[in-house]
């Protein structure tokens, strides 16, 4: 079946712009997250949602990040007025429960390019 | 100190020979989880457990609750294998916390 896909797959934007990022789970997947990766880091946590309600946004870097997920599938992630430090892969999973208890399903990312 | 510590950070490898790659971590858990990360960037699940050991074709992963250690073992690696290998753990709040990744290079 359809793992979990991601658009766009790379994106080029100005400083100052706003982007959205988008992301289609797989069909059942109750729990959605996304993280980041920069440059030869880690993976950092963002924000999940279960079902269409998000119940931790500490790890939002900044109030120029949102994101929200409707009809408990397609999310989208905003981030307002790009920065440079923005710059980084932008990973969605999804998991048929909480991450802890379930197995994660990793899209390709969307690998963001602030100019 | 890092809630989650892999060990080692690189780690170079013959074809052949037996990697062991180490996950200690410090904070409570429902289950740690080993991706692997190719070159291209996709990450792909390889485990997820609780307790005990799980196998899969060469790779084995171990945990051990009480000392708050995970082990990621590949037998006979293969070039193929190369790749970053990265462990995290389900947290309570059910995010992920992930450990730095372990660059394994396995050579010809």
């Amino acid at each position: 079946g359809a793992g979990v896909s991601q658009s766009p797959s790379n994106k080029v934007t100005e400083k100052g712009k706003d982007v959205e990022l988008r992301c289609d789970p797989i069909s059942g997947h109750t729990a959605l997250y996304w993280y980041r990766q920069s440059l030869g880091q880690g993976l950092e946590f963002l924000i999940y949602f279960q079902g269409n309600s998000a119940p931790d946004k500490s790890g939002l870097p900044s109030d120029r990040f949102s994101a929200e997920r409707t009809g408990g599938s397609v999310s989208t992630l905003t981030i307002q007025r790009t920065q440079q430090e923005d710059s980084a892969v932008y990973l969605c999973a999804s998991s048929l429960g909480l991450a802890g208890e379930e197995e994660q399903y990793f899209g390709p990312g969307t690998r963001l390019t602030v100019t | 100190k890092n809630e989650v510590e892999q060990s080692p950070q690189n780690l170079t490898a013959q074809e052949g020979e037996f990697i062991t790659i180490n996950c200690s971590y410090s904070v409570g858990i429902s289950a740690l989880h080993w991706l692997q990360q190719h070159p291209g960037g996709g990450i792909v699940s390889l485990f997820m457990l609780s307790s005990g050991k799980k196998k899969h074709g060469r790779l084995i992963a171990t945990i051990n609750i009480q000392e708050k250690h995970s082990s990621l073992h590949i037998t006979a690696s293969h070039p193929r294998d190369s790749a970053v290998y990265i462990c995290a753990v389900g947290g309570s709040q059910g995010n992920l916390i992930f450990g730095k990744g372990t660059k394994l290079s396995v050579k010809p």
